[in-house]
């Protein structure tokens, strides 16, 4: 079983700044992915990131990277040069061998112009 | 077809009614499943399916809840006697099954249930 927390409901961010996301999951996996979903108002979720748990080396995908702390549990996303097109609420997710994804209660960001 | 594809995108019904939601997944994804996202929440599992069958249906909150995969493409969930708490977005996602465990799904937009 897995659980995934996201503590902080809302932030803010002005454009073209960079923004830090937090995510803390437990899991019993020994192997085992995390995710950043983005969920704009179309309800659509969209992959940002994947990160396999065995690999040391953050993910990066443009201007999305993790800092990924396996001690620690910890998984955080950060965006640089923030878009207004980034607004949106952001779920942190953890799966494993079960092939379920769990989510966790989710961010809004929002991107200031 | 391109994307997933959740029909209808909203529905209001009366309470004790019996609904149907249906998910047409990305042609070719054998792997299939359901999501319910209340409002201010992540989404949870319902129900997972890898083909036919249901691989995993241990989400499905009771038996008021059920859900097909007849030809292992289209799956429908139904919801019999619904009550108001039955009111959030149901999310339908698919992806290959050599991807399942490295979670790569493809979410539909969903529909938003409403019982009134």
């Amino acid at each position: 079983a897995q659980t995934v927390t996201q503590s902080q409901p809302e932030m803010s961010v002005q454009e073209a700044e960079t923004v830090t996301l937090s995510c803390t999951y437990d899991t019993s996996e020994n192997n085992y992915y995390l995710f950043w979903y983005k969920q704009p108002p179309s309800r659509q979720m969209i992959l940002v990131i994947r990160q396999e748990a065995y690999k040391q080396q953050n993910a990066t995908e443009n201007r999305f990277s993790v800092n990924f702390q396996k001690a620690a549990k910890s998984f955080s996303l950060k965006i640089s040069d923030s878009q207004l097109g980034d607004t949106a609420m952001y779920f942190c997710a953890c799966t494993g061998a079960n092939s379920k994804l769990t989510f966790g209660k989710g961010i809004t960001l929002s991107v200031r112009p | 077809g391109a994307g997933v594809s959740q029909t209808p995108s909203n529905k209001v019904t009366e309470k004790g009614k019996y609904v149907e939601l249906r998910c047409d997944p990305i042609s070719g994804h054998t792997a299939l499943y359901w999501y319910r996202q209340s409002l201010g929440q992540g989404p949870e599992f319902l129900i997972y399916f890898q083909g036919t069958g249901a691989a995993d249906d241990s989400g499905l909150p009771n038996d008021r809840f059920f859900a097909v995969r007849p030809e292992g493409s289209v799956s429908t969930l139904k919801i019999q006697r619904t009550e108001r708490g039955d009111s959030a977005v149901y999310l339908c996602a698919s992806s290959l099954t050599r991807t399942l465990n490295t979670g790569e799904l493809f979410f539909g937009e969903g529909s938003r249930l409403t019982v009134l």
